[in-house]
């Protein structure tokens, strides 16, 4: 079945390093979504990329689709504690895409 | 807007005992979603449902049901709860598919079973 994978499973920065997580999907996307969920609470939505080769960017927080819209990246510049947490990436699922599967989570923790 | 709410937010059950996690959102959104969230993993899909009275199952749907007579609820019930079904429980909702549209996600329910 279509799979979601992240890597790494978890990173231990300083805080100011930069921080970088990876995310690849065994089949093409017609979309890929970032959640963030700090310690303790529920996922919250970050930004849905769309396009073949898109880069969205949030402040401190750069998000690529790649151009066979198969893998994503989401790049923290100059981490801040902050930004501690699980991040997530997650795509459409089925024919008709009613459901959203999750990659396994990249951990964020920094160290001030 | 109060969002997706979830009651209880913990529950800790006896082997074999049943219970309704309860899910309302008032976004009038069509789409629901129940995950459950194992310690240090990621998202696994119950049960959805893309609207009142139509439901369909997710990759991990065994030991649970669920119902959609409205728009705003979706209960998610456990039969006979087993040790393996310990975890966090998530209700989310969205407007429109996940090909197009994010999802909201409600504060969750911690359940342990002993």
């Amino acid at each position: 079945g279509q799979q979601v994978m992240q890597i790494p499973q978890y990173q231990h920065v300083q805080e100011g390093e930069d921080f970088t997580t990876y995310c690849n999907s065994s089949t093409t996307l017609s979309n890929i979504q970032w959640y963030k969920q700090r310690p303790g609470g529920h996922p919250v939505f970050l930004i849905q990329l769309v396009k073949s080769g898109e880069v969205k960017k949030q402040k401190r927080l750069t998000f690529q689709f790649g151009e066979a819209k198969k893998n994503s990246s989401l790049h923290i510049t100059a981490t801040q504690t902050t930004d501690v947490g699980t991040y997530f990436c997650a795509g459409p699922l089925g024919e008709y895409g009613n459901k959203l599967v999750f990659g396994a989570g990249t951990i964020l923790r920094v160290k001030s | 807007n109060a969002g997706v709410t979830q009651t209880p937010k913990f529950r800790i059950l006896k082997i074999g005992q049943s219970m309704t996690l309860q899910c309302t959102q008032d976004m009038n959104h069509n789409y629901m979603y129940w995950y459950r969230q194992d310690p240090g993993m990621g998202l696994k899909l119950i049960y959805y449902s893309v609207g009142a009275g139509i439901t369909d199952k997710g990759e991990v749907p065994n030991g649970y049901n669920v119902s959609r007579s409205t728009t705003e609820d979706f209960p998610l019930r456990l039969e006979l709860a087993a040790p393996s079904q310990t975890s966090v429980y998530f209700c989310a909702s969205s407007y429109l598919t996940p090909s197009t549209d994010t999802q909201y996600f409600g504060p969750g329910t911690r359940l342990t079973v002993l």
